[in-house]
């Protein structure tokens, strides 16, 4: 079982819809939450990061974390065709190695 | 945020070939970290590229293979040796701060092997 799953999608909404975006993990020691976009051929550009159970809001993009659940997810509200991407989560532990664990990334498309 | 460059942004190699792929950052960072990301997957760690002294390798990732340097805070290079098919791949160089948390990605080398 990979440390953390995600929904390869793709995942296909109309431009204006509100889009969610999920991982789940299996390790405790993860304290650290990060959602990044990956557009074709270019590398992950970091969206948000958080390290605490609850919203985190910037723009259109909200994060959410859910420690005991083990549950994140990145809600887009007001879709743009600009947001088709992969997003991809990722997480670190609190202490020692500060290495970034990655889900598979997600595949979205907002259609115009 | 670090903006960061990597070259060569791609090359095709032949099979028991080296490539050296260099990293650079616009401003000095404390971590730099090497990753790799094979078609259509997410993306694995190589190592922790460390300056001034040798790098930390992932289960899986050995020196010999992907021998890494790093000598100063802007600058880091990743060589893929005695290529063959299977290292066909995307290379990502990331920088952080002292925390390695808010990573920073180059754009990625694109290698294929033949």
């Amino acid at each position: 079982q990979k440390e953390v799953e995600q929904d390869p999608g793709p995942l296909s909404v109309p431009e204006g819809a509100i889009v969610s975006l999920n991982c789940t993990y299996s390790n405790s020691a993860f304290q650290y939450f990060m959602w990044y976009r990956q557009y074709s051929r270019k590398g992950p550009e970091l969206l948000m990061y958080t390290y605490s159970s609850g919203n985190k809001e910037d723009g259109r993009f909200t994060a959410q974390v859910d420690k005991s659940s083990k549950y994140i997810s990145l809600f887009i509200r007001d879709s743009q065709p600009s947001d088709s991407a992969t997003y991809l989560c990722a997480m670190s532990a609190s202490t020692g190695r500060r290495a970034l664990t990655f889900g598979s990334g997600t595949r979205l498309q907002v259609q115009p | 945020s670090a903006v960061i460059s990597q070259k060569p942004s791609r090359d095709i190699c032949q099979r028991g070939t080296s490539l050296t792929i260099q990293c650079q950052v616009d401003s000095q960072v404390t971590m730099m970290f090497w990753y790799r990301q094979q078609p259509g997957q997410s993306l694995t760690l190589i190592a922790t590229a460390n300056q001034g002294s040798e790098a930390t390798y992932e289960s899986g990732f050995v020196i010999d293979k992907f021998p890494i340097s790093r000598p100063n805070l802007t600058f880091s290079t990743l060589t893929v040796s005695n290529m063959s098919p299977e290292d066909s791949s995307i290379y990502l160089c990331s920088a952080s701060g002292t925390s390695g948390l808010e990573q920073y990605f180059g754009p990625g080398t694109r290698l294929t092997v033949t």
